[in-house]
């Protein structure tokens, strides 16, 4: 069964860095591409980043290219996504989503929340 | 403001037939394939149609998806209760500003 398990979300003041883990079982995860797709409080789903099964491939959304950086070790099965320089519109549901060619993003963590608030 | 634009509400009674519109552009879904997801309340999205119109193993024969130029749309029959949820379509982008593009989504309620 596939599982993804984000974990390291909490409170950060603004202008403030947090580092958030994916934990990923049931399938070979050096295998697949992964990305992170946020929610905030309310509203629809933001695609943030992507990366490639391998890692050298890496993608952005504008609204966090520069502060945000993911990153994977594919030795311990895990996702990370380093946040720096915090917004107040950074505030959301962050979830860890797997990607394959054939079904595209098709399965999803239950979500880490990010507040950013002072 | 989303890059795909869907409906913000739909509904209907139990047994109705509803469909939920998605539109985009030549960037994503004139060129590339459309993703439907279910997000029931409080859980993390769900896959429901991929590849346009493939129902993933599990996902009930009575939702169906489709795709014309640069719109698409998601299908629903024989509307149950626990079909009240939210709907977001999906695709790949082909421009330099995303990757995956999202509707804003649809609150379907099942009156």
């Amino acid at each position: 069964e596939v599982q993804l398990v984000e974990s390291g979300g909490g409170l950060v003041q603004p202008g403030g860095s947090l580092r958030l883990s994916c934990a990923a079982s049931g399938f070979t995860f050096s295998s697949y591409e992964m990305n992170w797709v946020r929610q905030a409080p309310g509203k629809g789903l933001e695609w943030v980043s992507y990366i490639s099964s391998s890692g050298s491939t890496i993608y952005y959304a504008d609204s966090v290219k520069g502060r945000f950086t993911i990153s994977r070790d594919n030795a311990k099965n895990s996702l990370y996504l380093q946040m720096n320089s915090l917004r107040a519109e950074d505030t959301a549901v962050y979830y860890c989503a797997r990607e394959s060619r054939d079904y595209g993003v098709d399965y999803w963590g239950q979500g880490t929340l990010v507040t950013v608030s002072s | 403001q989303s890059v795909l634009t869907q409906p913000p509400s739909a509904s209907g009674t139990p047994g109705q037939r509803v469909t939920i519109s998605c539109s985009g552009s030549s960037s994503n879904i004139g060129s590339n394939t459309v993703n439907w997801y279910q997000q029931l309340p409080g859980t993390a999205p769900k896959l429901l149609i991929y590849s346009n119109n493939q129902r993933p193993s599990g996902v009930p024969d009575r939702f169906s998806g489709s795709k014309s130029g640069t719109s698409a749309s998601l299908a629903i029959s024989g509307l149950q209760s626990e079909d009240e949820a939210d709907y977001y379509c999906a695709a790949w982008d082909d421009s330099l500003n995303a990757y995956v593009v999202f509707g804003g989504g649809t609150k379907l309620t099942v009156l």
